[in-house]
């Protein structure tokens, strides 16, 4: 059974660095073609992805943030960390981290977490 | 603002059938990727539909019905998604997903009405 759980702060201060973890069972990152993905969003907005780790340590970042991002992982602690810096209030969002298999379709999702950064 | 274009809302009745569409910017082929359509009720992850490449090169994810459908209108450079018979739980946000690169890109959503 393929789980994934986000943890992190639920509050995030402007220009503070936020530190996401996603913690998964059921696969390993290890296995050829697995990857993990982070994918957020505003409230009552749409899906924003992020970024992506795949199981050859290669990474890939959204355009528009790659500045600010940071993705790795731990196989041997089937986790995938992400690091946005320079929050803003704009970036208040539900993020979420997910299964994708040979960059394909995102098929499991953590339940998410709510990140505020008050303005 | 997102790459791939939803319509804001839609709606259906109770057993008709609902076509949500997303549309690809004119850099992006529809008939070279997959498309993919994920489901999301309020206060819920996105839920993975399906995908659909062609007639024979299509899948629908783990548990859901064969009533959820893909398809492509190369025309319009378009992604279809197709639900029949549609029931009340079936009320939701659909997006679609296209990875034309190592990074993927989503719609804008549609929020479907099941009236």
């Amino acid at each position: 059974q393929v789980t994934l759980r986000e943890s992190g702060p639920a509050l995030v201060k402007p220009t503070q660095t936020l530190t996401l973890t996603c913690s998964f069972s059921g696969f390993s990152l290890s296995t050829t073609g697995m990857c993990v993905t982070w994918v957020r969003q505003p409230p009552g907005k749409a899906l924003e992805w992020l970024a992506v780790i795949d199981w050859d340590d290669d990474k890939y970042y959204s355009t528009s943030l790659r500045t600010r991002l940071t993705i790795s992982k731990d196989t041997s602690k089937n986790q995938v960390v992400l690091t946005i810096t320079n929050m803003d209030p704009v970036d208040t969002a539900t993020y979420y981290c997910a299964r994708v298999y040979r960059f394909g379709a995102i098929d499991y999702w953590g339940q998410g977490t709510l990140v505020t950064v008050p303005s | 603002q997102p790459v791939l274009t939803q319509p804001p809302s839609s709606s259906a009745s109770p057993g008709e059938s609902a076509r949500l569409t997303c549309t690809l910017p004119s850099n992006i082929n529809v008939g070279s990727y997959n498309i993919y359509w994920y489901q999301q009720k309020p206060g819920s992850p996105p839920k993975y539909l399906l995908f659909y490449y062609s007639d024979s090169d299509k899948g629908l994810g783990s548990g859901v019905p064969s009533r959820f459908s893909g398809s492509k209108d190369a025309s319009a450079n378009t992604g279809i998604l197709l639900i029949s018979g549609l029931q009340s739980e079936d009320e939701a946000d659909y997006y679609c997903m296209v990875w034309p690169s190592n990074a993927p890109v989503f719609g804008g959503g549609t929020k479907l009405t099941v009236l």
